[in-house]
């Protein structure tokens, strides 16, 4: 596994402004995720964060709602902009690792809880 | 689409029962399913099965797979307060993206 942190961990700001999230693994990864999970719900996937090119987004998600950057191996940050009340979550990066035959093990980051008011 | 379903939702047991959880996915290409334990934000990693058949045992967790029949169980023996959390289970298929049930919440008691 890998020591993997965010920053911040928590947050609270106000609707209309953007906050950036930053997600640091302790060494080089295979993929990176970021994944959201709004109140009593369970976690749905935001996007894959590539490293050197653009994110791939998941249905429902957009680049311009959450500019995903990863300039390289180990750093990724997601924005969430323009902030509605709609998007106070928990927020999650989580990296793979290749295990044996192809499968890969998930990890997950400790996340930050997101209030929007 | 692909899909992740886990019962029961919730479940209330004394310390020292033992608990199963269930698990039934439909998956496109299906790799691996995972099961993470969430107390506060971050799930934690608790088993990652690819094998059917093949039970995967930590302690008094174990976990069995059936791809065959598309579920998995999580299993818990002689509970203990600190068991109490969400369980969630997790399947991959392509790219490794993991679709997540809706978790099954666990709360021991004394």
């Amino acid at each position: 596994s890998a020591v993997i942190s965010q920053k911040p961990s928590r947050d609270i700001c106000q609707r209309g402004t953007s906050l950036t999230i930053q997600c640091q693994v302790d060494s080089q990864v295979t993929m990176m995720f970021w994944y959201r999970q709004q109140p009593g719900q369970s976690l749905t996937l935001i996007a894959t964060a590539n490293q050197g090119s653009e994110a791939t987004y998941e249905s429902g998600f957009v680049i311009d709602k959450f500019p995903i950057s990863r300039p390289n191996l180990t750093f990724s940050t997601l924005t969430v902009s323009n902030m509605s009340p709609e998007d106070s979550s928990i927020y999650l990066c989580s990296v793979t690792f290749k295990w044996d035959r192809g499968f890969y093990e998930q990890y997950f980051g400790p996340g930050t809880r997101l209030t929007v008011t | 689409e692909d899909k992740v379903v886990q019962s029961p939702l919730s479940l209330v047991v004394h310390e020292g029962d033992t608990v199963t959880l269930n698990c039934s996915y439909e998956v496109t290409n299906f790799r691996s399913l995972l099961w993470y334990k969430q107390e506060k934000k971050a799930p934690t990693f608790l088993f990652m099965l690819t094998s059917s058949g093949i039970e995967k045992k930590s302690g008094r967790l174990s976990s069995i797979l059936d791809k065959k029949e598309l579920f998995s169980i999580l299993n818990i023996t002689a509970t203990q307060t600190g068991d109490s959390a969400v369980y969630l289970c997790a399947a991959t298929g392509t790219a490794s993206k993991l679709t997540f049930g809706t978790g099954t919440r666990l709360q021991v008691t004394l």
